[in-house]
């Protein structure tokens, strides 16, 4: 049962734009939400998070979005930028210690 | 200073075979887990310690056993290979402050191929 899905596997943006990148989850539990960038032959580094509580959390260039109801979170990245070509992973927590993850987004920024 | 280290970063063996990574954090956190991405790039929690405590063991088989002779280290034993152990395994950390999550820190991975 896959708890945490990123529908999109892929994502091409021009430089300057917007990337929109998309998470959908099931477990009505999860109450914490992050999103890590992973470039290729590295681990994942966290990007920003949301608690339940918000619906919005915003670091630079960088927001995220939570609709509870909806069960569905965004993360937007404006403007992109090449550097941020990597694969995005979504993670949700319904308790300490224990992330579940999404199979990721690859985002690529076209200069 | 690397926060996350894990070694060896590549791994190739054969079935059946008997292996070991390492893993080991420098940012004095307490809790640490291995990760294990699949070919369907799913990052999946197998296990989780605690200071040295065992707190999550999802369902893996028998033939993986962590092993952390402290806060700062978790080694990953694997007997008996099988094909579908090949995958990338990740190390990663974090610190609970006040019953709050934490983010997790990863290690560079280390990508086994069992052949």
């Amino acid at each position: 049962d896959q708890q945490v899905k990123q529908n999109s596997p892929s994502l091409s943006v021009q430089e300057g734009r917007i990337s929109i990148l998309n998470c959908d989850y099931t477990n009505s539990m999860f109450d914490y939400f992050l999103w890590y960038k992973k470039y290729p032959a590295e681990g994942p580094t966290f990007l920003i998070s949301i608690s339940s509580i918000k619906d919005k959390n915003e670091d630079g260039r960088f927001t995220v979005f939570l609709n509870k109801s909806a069960k569905h979170l965004s993360l937007h990245i404006v403007p992109s930028q090449p550097g941020d070509s990597a694969v995005y992973f979504c993670a949700a927590s319904a308790y300490a210690g224990k992330s579940t993850f999404g199979d990721g987004t690859t985002l690529t920024v076209k200069p | 200073d690397t926060a996350v280290s894990q070694t060896p970063k590549y791994l190739v063996t054969q079935m059946g075979n008997d292996k070991s990574i390492k893993c080991e954090q420098n940012l004095g956190h307490d809790t640490m887990y291995w990760y294990k991405q699949d070919s369907k790039k799913f990052l999946k929690i197998m296990f989780s310690y605690n200071n040295k405590e065992l707190i999550i063991n999802e369902t893996v088989p028998n033939r993986f056993s962590p092993k952390s002779p402290d806060k700062a280290h978790l080694n990953l034993h694997i007997d008996s290979l099988e094909l579908g152990d090949s995958a990338v395994y990740f190390c990663a950390s974090s610190q609970e402050i006040g019953g709050a999550y934490e983010k997790l820190f990863f290690g560079s991975g280390t990508q086994l191929s069992v052949l």
